[in-house]
C-alpha cells in the first residue's frame, strides 16, 4: 500500500526558504493519486497548503500562493515543497498527504493516506 | 473561499456517550464534498468519513456522517476510550478545487 515519509530540515532562518521532500513507496507517483501538503502550527488546526499529481497540475492556498512551489519527481519517486520568506508563523508539522483520483474531471478526493509529519520550526 | 465552522469547541462526555459533533459551511458544499478526521496527539489525522457519509476503510460503524448543503453531522453512537481525540471536518467541494478544514472540536472525557 501506498506509503509517505517527510524528511528536511527541522530548523529555518526567517525570510530563508523552507524545503521538505515526501517519499513515496509501494506505488508510483505517475498514477492514480493526487498528492498534497498540509500543515498544524503547535496547538492548532489544520491548513490545507497544496496539491499535485504527477502530470503537474497545481492547486494552491490562495492565502499561500505567492511563497508556495510544489514539483513531482518521478525518477526519485517523490515529491517536494518550497515555502518561501518564512517567518516565526510558517512554524509547525508538516504532513504530506495522498487521495486515489481517477484522471477524470477536476480533483475531489479526501486525503486518506497521510505521513507521519515533520515538525518545522522558524528562527534564528 | 468556503469557511468550515464547527461547534462546539469542545464537547466532554463519558464512554459509552453519544456523541454529536457539528460542521456548517459559508456556502453550499458541492456534492456533499465533506470528510470528517480523527487527531490524536502526536498523529496524523486519519480519514473516518468521506462523501459525507460514507465511512472510510477500516473505520468502526459506530462513526456515522449525515448532513448536506451547508450542515453536516458527525456522530459517534457510543465512545469508546480510544475516541477522545480531536476532529476536523473538510471540504473539498469548492471550485477551483481547495481543501478547508474546520477548527476542530475536542471530545474530552468527563
Amino acid at each position: 500500500q501506498v506509503q509517505l515519509q517527510e524528511s528536511g530540515p527541522g530548523l529555518v532562518k526567517p525570510s530563508e526558504t523552507l524545503s521538505l521532500t515526501c517519499a513515496v513507496s509501494g506505488y508510483s507517483i505517475s498514477s492514480g493519486y493526487y498528492w498534497g501538503w498540509i500543515r498544524q502550527p503547535p496547538g492548532k488546526g489544520l491548513e490545507w497548503i497544496g496539491s499535485i499529481y504527477h502530470s503537474g497540475s497545481t492547486y494552491y492556498n490562495p492565502s499561500l500562493k505567492s511563497r508556495v512551489t510544489i514539483s513531482v519527481d518521478t525518477s526519485k519517486n517523490q515529491f517536494s515543497l518550497k515555502l518561501s520568506s518564512v517567518t516565526a508563523a510558517d512554524t509547525a508539522v508538516y504532513y504530506c498527504a495522498s487521495f486515489y483520483y481517477d484522471s477524470s474531471g477536476p480533483p475531489r478526493g479526501a486525503f486518506d493516506i497521510w505521513g507521519q509529519g515533520t515538525m518545522v520550526t522558524v528562527s534564528s | 473561499e468556503i469557511v468550515l465552522t464547527q461547534s462546539p469547541g469542545t464537547l466532554s462526555l463519558s464512554p459509552g456517550e453519544r456523541a454529536t459533533l457539528s460542521c456548517r459551511a459559508s456556502q453550499s458544499v458541492s456534492s456533499s464534498y465533506l470528510a470528517w478526521y480523527q487527531q490524536k496527539p502526536g498523529q496524523a489525522p486519519r480519514l473516518l468519513i468521506y462523501g459525507a457519509s460514507s465511512r472510510a476503510t477500516g473505520i468502526p460503524d459506530r462513526f456515522s456522517g449525515s448532513g448536506s448543503g451547508t450542515d453536516f453531522t458527525l456522530t459517534i453512537s457510543r465512545l469508546e476510550p480510544e475516541d477522545f481525540a480531536v476532529y476536523y471536518c473538510q471540504q473539498y467541494g469548492s471550485s477551483p478545487p481547495g481543501w478547508t478544514f474546520g477548527q476542530g472540536t475536542k471530545v474530552e472525557i468527563k
